[in-house]
């Protein structure tokens, strides 16, 4: 595709379920990002994959939360025994460089409601 | 750590005003900055960066960025408002250090009246 696809667009759990929300980035971007948008917290980042170096883990809020990045495409984020407080929007970006002053490139996102 | 502040989480101008949009970063090195743009219901459009090769930065749809070093500011204008600028304005500020994650400000919600 030609930008950032996330699936699903909408998703609603109960609270103590798992969920998986996907992100498929652009053809052949290197980087790959995950953010959370929340009315509380504003934007924040959660992990960064970049090749095949361990990720950057450093903005996941509790281990709960995983990330995985398989052939260096398609990453998932997992989010484990889900609570109140995790719903929020869920975007994805990629980016082709590796420097600073690459653009990201962002998903439409996934809307996830924890009832 | 770097942060970024944005004044102002709401903008109201009239269509055909100039729109002005704040932002101040903090960082211990010469940042990257970035203004993005997001419309209801869909991801982040960047709108124009700042890599230090010239303080003032134009866009798309007409937006201008001043980069102020003195000041530390990056703020966003545009000479003349559209009812499709109608949305939420990011200013965000990317760690050289650790690799291109970004830091974002709060966000800056504009309405523009007819």
């Amino acid at each position: 595709g030609a930008g950032v696809s996330q699936s699903p667009s909408n998703k609603v759990t109960e609270k103590g379920k798992d969920v998986e929300l996907r992100c498929d980035p652009i053809s052949g971007h290197t980087a790959l990002y995950w953010y959370r948008q929340s009315l509380g917290q504003g934007l924040e980042f959660l992990i960064y994959f970049q090749g095949n170096s361990a990720p950057d883990k450093s903005g996941l809020p509790s281990d709960r939360f995983s990330a995985e990045r398989t052939g260096g495409s398609v990453s998932t984020l997992t989010i484990q025994r889900t609570q109140q407080e995790d719903s929020a929007v869920y975007l994805c970006a990629s980016s082709a460089g590796t420097g600073a002053s690459g653009i990201q490139y962002f998903g439409a996102g996934t809307r996830l409601s924890v009832l | 750590a770097q942060s970024v502040t944005q004044l102002g989480s709401h903008v109201s101008v009239s269509e055909g005003a100039l729109v002005l949009l704040r932002c101040n970063y903090s960082s211990s090195v010469p940042p990257y900055l970035f203004w993005y743009v997001q419309y209801p219901n869909q991801g982040l459009q960047l709108l124009l960066k700042y890599t230090s090769a010239a303080t003032l930065v134009k866009g798309i749809n007409g937006f201008e960025a001043e980069f102020k070093k003195s000041e530390t500011s990056f703020h966003l204008t545009k000479p003349s408002a559209h009812m499709s600028d109608a949305a939420e304005y990011f200013c965000a500020v990317s760690d050289r250090a650790a690799g291109n994650k970004l830091t974002f400000g709060g966000g800056t919600r504009v309405l523009v009246k007819p």
